[in-house]
């Protein structure tokens, strides 16, 4: 049974709009989200990040949000840029797991120019 | 060169053949891991080590096994191959232990093995 998932395969947007990628949990004992960004033939790389007693991070053009009655979390990218063509992983973390992440399926975004 | 790397970047085996990854990294990180990706799944934890000589099963080790001499690095060895271990597989590494948000893994590029 998936604890992360991310329902929509792919999603393609327009440069210069906002991208909204979503990510739902089902343990509410999670203490951190991650999402990875990746493109092809590369490993992941860490974006962003938010504590589970946070309801919103910002970075740049990204900010995350937590909803926790929900158990969802949402990554906001705005503008989109054409170099924002990715995967996006979402993660999340229990501190007393041994530090292990479990991912969600990753959501493929294809900003059109 | 500074960073993580892994080798081969390709692999083509036969089912029940003994294959090595290797990972090798130069920022003296503690932790490293092994993940492997499929279609339709996120990445999967195989194994990973808090330090030398310091190993521990993720969520799929059946098959695998680690070994970890010098800090540097964290070969991964399929004993005997088999179809179903075809899958790209990644490195990363951590600097110490769990203190977001600083912390974040960072991966290799990746090994696509397949097993025929």
């Amino acid at each position: 049974d998936q604890q992360v998932k991310q329902n929509s395969p792919s999603l393609s947007v327009q440069e210069g709009r906002i991208s909204i990628l979503n990510c739902d949990y089902t343990n509410s004992m999670f203490d951190y989200f991650l999402w990875y960004k990746k493109y092809p033939a590369e490993g992941p790389t860490f974006l962003i990040s938010i504590s589970s007693i946070k309801d919103k991070n910002e970075d740049g053009r990204f900010t995350v949000f937590l909803n926790k009655s929900a158990k969802h979390l949402s990554l906001h990218i705005v503008p989109s840029q054409p170099g924002d063509s990715a995967v996006y992983f979402c993660a999340a973390v229990l501190l007393d797991s041994n530090y292990q992440l479990i991912w969600g399926a990753g959501t493929k975004l294809i900003i059109k120019p | 060169d500074a960073g993580i790397t892994q080798s081969p970047r390709y692999k083509i085996t036969e089912t029940g053949r003994q294959v090595t990854l290797m990972c090798h990294q130069t920022w003296s990180h503690s932790y490293m891991f092994w993940y492997r990706q499929d279609l339709g799944h996120g990445l999967r934890l195989i194994y990973y080590s808090a330090a030398a000589d310091i190993t521990d099963k993720g969520e799929v080790p059946d098959g695998y096994v680690v070994s970890r001499s010098k800090t540097e690095n964290f070969p991964l060895t399929l004993e005997s191959a088999t179809r179903s271990q075809t899958s790209v597989y990644f490195c990363a590494s951590r600097r110490t232990g769990f203190s977001l948000p600083s912390d974040e893994q960072y991966f290799g590029p990746g090994t696509r093995l397949t097993v025929t």
